[in-house]
């Protein structure tokens, strides 16, 4: 059973902080790792993907991968009340079709 | 671009009853995809297609039936309707190309099965 984790939190930061998530996932073979946020009652939005092993920046976003821990994580930098969302990590399945497993979600909250 | 759409936007079923959940995208994608999403939990795959009349099982078929008689047209079928199917369900699209695989997202449909 191939499986993504993340910590559920909430994960409470105060504004202007750094928010770290965590993901692991079990399929060796996967090539391709996703970042989505979900609003509360919206559908996912992807904000961050990454291939290659270690980081990968954009603006205030930075993924990293560690392919041999089998690890994501992504940092935001000067959180901000409005990254208050669902941040849901997936990983594409081995075999094509860019099939993704997703984790369960790690609830980010930033507080004034 | 509307991009992938779904209807209906929440639909209330009885026990037994059956519906079609519809889902079209404009984006010419080749991968289509229907998840479900319970609460505090993440996605989980339950068809996908790869193109117009290719389809194929994912983690949690049981209980659906999808068609894909076009390349824009993916509708989710549920027969006999199960307290257990209520959830959100959002259908979503792929490029099939070289490229990052991101896939997008409809805006979802929330099902009560009452």
């Amino acid at each position: 059973q191939k499986e993504v984790e993340q910590n559920s939190g909430p994960l409470s930061v105060p504004e202007g902080a750094i928010a770290s998530l965590n993901c692991t996932y079990s399929d060796r073979g996967s090539q391709s790792f996703f970042w989505y946020r979900q609003y509360s009652g919206k559908s996912p939005e992807l904000i961050m993907f990454i291939y290659s092993n270690g980081d990968k920046e954009d603006g205030r976003f930075t993924a990293q991968l560690n392919k041999a821990s089998q690890y994501v994580s992504l940092l935001i930098r000067d959180s901000q009340p409005s990254d208050s969302a669902t941040y849901l990590c997936a990983v594409e399945i081995s075999g094509g079709y860019n099939k993704l497993i997703f984790g369960a979600g790690t609830r980010l909250a930033v507080h004034p | 671009n509307a991009g992938v759409t779904q209807t209906p936007k929440f639909r209330i079923l009885k026990i037994g009853q059956s519906m079609t959940l519809q889902c079209t995208q404009d984006m010419n994608h080749n991968y289509m995809y229907w998840y479900r999403q319970d609460p505090g939990m993440g996605l989980k795959l339950i068809y996908y297609s790869v193109g117009a009349g290719i389809t194929d099982k994912g983690e949690v078929p049981n209980g659906y039936n999808v068609s894909r008689s076009t390349t824009e047209d993916f509708p989710l079928r549920l027969e006999l309707a199960a307290p257990s199917q209520t959830s959100v369900y959002f259908c979503a699209s792929s490029y099939s190309g070289t490229g990052s695989g991101e896939q997008y997202f409809g805006p979802g449909t929330r099902l009560t099965v009452t």
